[in-house]
């Protein structure tokens, strides 16, 4: 039983430049979220997905993509890197009346 | 949206003393979760709430959900330099649909052997 995987650990990216970071999970877990934190300002919620086929956008989605096509995985797409988007993410998930569990992150550095 | 404010922002103290911390929402909560970070890890679940007035203990942890349900509180008890972290508190309103996690700002912790 692995929880929540993450990958890449570390990215860097140019600014302008796609990417896709990677959330999967072993727990057969309904609700899946992405979140990003920046020093002093905690973690913000990004998209969260009830369930396969379903996404909804959080806090801050701009900038950012997601599908969840199944229950395991909930993959993060940044469409056009920013300086901006420097942060490191976190993918979580959780079942019903639970509270979530969360990957190691993705630490990501957009120049 | 829903706001949590938490304090302190940061805490220094010595080995042996006792903690506590909290949080307070603009909002109605059904459920108080408090985690712990430790550098370049994800948050971990310490103690979930889902009762307004539950006290709960984990260990050297206990946190209680806050009667009027806008509030929560975590207190460490002989603290020991492994509790070193940032703790936050988290909270939603499953009774009103949102399935979106609200978290605080971070209690960074310090402790001095």
């Amino acid at each position: 039983n692995a929880g929540v995987t993450q990958t890449p650990k570390f990215q860097v990216l140019k600014t302008g430049q796609s990417m896709t970071l990677q959330c999967a999970q072993d727990m057969n877990h309904e609700y899946m979220s992405w979140y990003r934190q920046d020093p002093g300002m905690g973690l913000r919620l990004i998209h969260y997905s009830v369930g396969a086929g379903i996404t909804d956008q959080g806090e801050v989605p701009n900038g950012y993509n997601v599908s969840r096509s199944t229950t395991e995985d909930f993959p993060l797409r940044l469409l056009s890197a920013a300086p901006s988007q420097t942060s490191v993410y976190f993918c979580a998930s959780r079942t019903q009346g639970r509270g979530y569990t969360f990957g190691s992150g993705t630490r990501l550095t957009v120049v | 949206g829903q706001q949590l404010n938490q304090s302190p922002q940061s805490m220094f103290i010595q080995e042996g003393e006792d903690v506590s911390m909290n949080c307070t929402s603009s909002s109605i909560f059904n459920t108080w979760l408090w985690y712990k970070q430790d550098p370049g890890e994800g948050p971990v679940l310490l103690i979930a709430l889902y009762k307004a007035g539950e006290l709960t203990s984990n260990g050297r942890l206990t946190a209680q959900f806050g009667i009027t349900r806008k509030d929560s509180f975590l207190n460490i008890s002989a603290s020991i330099p492994s509790d070193v972290g940032i703790y936050f508190c988290a909270g939603y309103d499953s009774g009103a649909g949102s399935y979106q996690l609200t978290f605080g700002k971070g209690t960074k912790l310090s402790v001095i052997p």
